[in-house]
């Protein structure tokens, strides 16, 4: 089973700011890789695919990158919106894994 | 208006059953693989099972492997998870997402529609 890590757990970025996610895999994953976003008392959203590949209807300042075991999500100039809980979930594998989540918070 | 509505879950003692569903609108059912997630208290998402777009196939998380049956009707638009024999680890938010049929078969298995999730508790 493929162990997800996401870091840090916690992350306070002031708005207009850049913030950058790190998710690693315990073995390579290729580009089998997504990530979510997930708001309070709301359905978890699907950002990017393929490692790198926006959703329909994600806006340009969300951008995904890496490959094997290392990604990074990144979301430049923060608008109130993207404040929430950003999960990374592997599919080179089953069974299929998620990490533990980023909290991006105000600062 | 696609959307994914789970229900059914509640409060139940350890060792007892319950039976969610995941209510399908806006969108082909049958074109879709459907999965369940879950998602215990300040815990990540865990995924659980899935079942094929005709129920020809279906697999299961060791976790709940032998407790928990993962069934749909196409006629019906819904998704259900059975739960048996449950147990306090088993509390968390039970969510239902889809796969396309095609992206399934090529082996893409990122879920791009959720639903809001319906939460399960499992205590005496």
């Amino acid at each position: 089973e493929i162990v997800m890590t996401q870091s840090p757990a916690t992350l306070s970025v002031s708005p207009g700011e850049r913030a950058t996610l790190s998710c690693r895999a315990s073995q390579s994953v290729s580009n089998n890789l997504a990530w979510y976003q997930q708001k309070p008392g709301q359905a978890p959203r699907l950002l990017i695919y393929g490692a790198s590949t926006r959703a329909t209807g994600v806006p340009a300042r969300v951008s995904g990158s890496g490959s094997g075991t290392e990604f990074t999500l990144t979301i430049s100039s923060l608008q109130s919106e993207d404040f929430a809980i950003y999960y990374c979930q592997e599919y080179n594998n089953w069974p299929l894994g998620f990490g533990q989540g980023t909290k991006l918070e105000i600062k | 208006q696609v959307q994914l509505v789970e229900s059914g879950g509640g409060l139940v003692k350890p060792g007892g059953s319950l039976r969610l569903s995941c209510a399908v609108s806006g969108f082909t059912f049958s074109d879709y693989y459907m999965n369940w997630i879950r998602q215990a208290p300040g815990k990540g998402l865990e995924w659980i099972s899935y079942i094929s777009s005709s129920s020809t196939y279906t697999k299961y998380a060791d976790s709940v492997k032998g407790r928990f049956t993962i069934s749909r009707d196409n006629a019906k638009n819904s998704l259900y998870l059975q739960m048996n024999s449950l147990r306090a680890e088993d509390t968390a938010v039970y969510y239902c997402a889809r796969v396309s049929v095609e992206m399934a078969t090529a082996g893409y298995w990122y879920f791009d529609l959720w639903g809001r999730g319906t939460l399960v508790t499992v205590s005496s």
